[in-house]
């Protein structure tokens, strides 16, 4: 199965500060690669699917990059309500698994 | 206006059998390419997927997990049923079920919308 390495493990940043969010996978997984957002209580949300394209609704500052293993999450300037976990996901091939996942805190 | 909603025991013995029920609208699992899955997150860490059944039946599980799991639809009543055996205190998480992310005429092996999550404990 694909394992996906998620770093830093934890971004301490200020608001208007650019966050640069990092996920690798153990093998290729294409442009298969997706990104989302969980804040406390509540269950995550999909913010890119395939490497680059934004999900339904998500604004324009957050950002993604990438193909093969190595992937990026940026989010341009960040708004007060962006402090959250951010977790990696693939659809390459079974079974679909997660990243570990990086909390970006406010510094 | 797509919803879904967890819902079970909140608390089970360790070695008895976990049943949750998905109870979604807004959407059919009778359409055609139409995806439902189950994924689990314990307390503080990670999300891990658990099982996805399709429209026509079709059935996939985690392969740590394929032999303690049973996933089933009820389209008419628009559910989505996840057994699992011989639960264990490791298996104390938030259960979660989602429709597969949708758009422009496709369904990728991404999720959202997701239900609210339903903690389950295992503790005797």
């Amino acid at each position: 199965e694909v394992v996906l390495t998620q770093s830093p493990a934890t971004l301490s940043l200020s608001p208007g500060e650019r966050a640069t969010l990092s996920c690798r996978a153990s093998q290729t997984v294409s442009s298969y690669l997706g990104w989302y957002q969980q804040k406390p209580g509540q269950a995550p949300r999909l913010l890119i699917y395939d490497a680059s394209n934004r999900a339904t609704g998500i604004p324009a500052r957050f950002s993604g990059s990438g193909s093969g293993t190595d992937f990026t999450l940026t989010i341009s300037s960040l708004e007060p309500e962006d402090f959250a976990v951010y977790f990696c996901q693939h659809r390459a091939n079974w079974p679909l698994t997660f990243g570990g996942g990086t909390k970006v805190e406010i510094k | 206006q797509v919803t879904l909603r967890e819902s079970g025991p909140a608390l089970v013995k360790p070695t008895q059998t976990l049943t949750l029920t998905c109870s979604f609208s807004g959407f059919s699992l009778s359409t055609s390419r139409t995806y439902v899955s189950w994924i689990r997150q314990p307390p503080g860490k990670a999300l891990e997927w658990l099982a996805r059944i399709d429209w026509d039946d079709s059935k996939y599980y985690s392969t740590s997990l394929n032999t303690r799991l049973t996933i089933s639809k009820d389209t008419s009543k628009n559910q989505v049923v996840l057994t699992m055996t011989n639960m264990d205190p490791v298996d104390t998480a938030t259960y979660y079920c989602a429709r597969h992310y949708y758009d422009s005429g496709l369904y990728y092996n991404y999720f959202g919308p997701w239900g609210q999550g339903i903690l389950v404990t295992v503790s005797s």
